[in-house]
């Protein structure tokens, strides 16, 4: 079964700063994906960026990128140059392949507080 | 503009009702799904359907029920048979196909049982 860890419960940085949000993971799959989504107060979850378990390179998009290590099984989400609108609750999550579908299954997530 | 919503943002169900969620989108997308979040706690998959007129249960189909007559809606019934209602819905619709599928959310259903 899969399974998506996220062990920070909440961080804090200050503005301007780069915060590492971490992410690991267990799947027995060979064929991957790997998503972050934020979630603002409001509720809505917002996709931030996507890393394919066979991607050569690291995935960035923007501030965001993904700091993918295949051999540890982790994914963690890196944001550069923090900004306010940057707190949020954000989550990983991982694509499953087997049983058919486009199945997520998600960590329980890491309330990032962006601080002056 | 395009996207997904979902209506109400808030809704109240006295026990032993039922309550249907709308979920409609424009994107064109093959694939909806639905997915409940609990206080503290990440999205767990309750039903999708990657065609119109299938569907498939998810890992907390219990209690909920599904139609997919149209490409665009995905509505979402929760029956008196649901032991613990109150929560946030979220649907989300995506291509049905491709590894690098991504999958867009609407603003979510606040439902609350009273």
């Amino acid at each position: 079964a899969q399974k998506i860890t996220q062990t920070q419960p909440g961080m804090f940085v200050q503005e301007k700063e780069a915060v590492t949000l971490d992410c690991t993971y267990d799947t027995s799959d060979p064929s991957y994906g790997l998503f972050w989504y934020k979630q603002p107060s409001s509720g809505e979850m917002i996709f931030l960026i996507y890393q394919g378990s066979y991607d050569q390179q690291n995935a960035t998009e923007g501030r965001y990128s993904l700091n993918f290590q295949k051999a540890r099984k982790s994914a963690n989400l890196v944001i550069s140059a923090s900004q306010l609108g940057d707190s949020a609750m954000y989550f990983c999550a991982m694509r499953r392949v087997t049983g058919g579908g486009n199945k997520l299954t998600f960590g329980t997530g890491t309330q990032l507080k962006v601080e002056l | 503009d395009g996207g997904i919503t979902q209506s109400p943002k808030y809704l109240f169900r006295k026990e032993g009702q039922n309550v249907t969620l709308s979920c409609e989108q424009n994107l064109n997308h093959d694939a909806m799904y639905w997915y409940r979040q609990d206080p503290g706690q990440g999205l767990r998959l309750i039903y999708y359907s990657q065609i119109v007129n299938d569907f498939q249960k998810g890992d907390i189909a219990e209690g909920y029920s599904v139609s997919r007559e149209k490409k665009e809606s995905f509505p979402l019934t929760v029956t008196s048979a649901q032991k613990n209602p109150t929560a946030f819905y979220l649907c989300a619709s995506g291509r049905s196909s491709g590894s690098t599928d991504t999958q867009y959310f609407g603003p979510g259903t606040r439902l609350t049982v009273l």
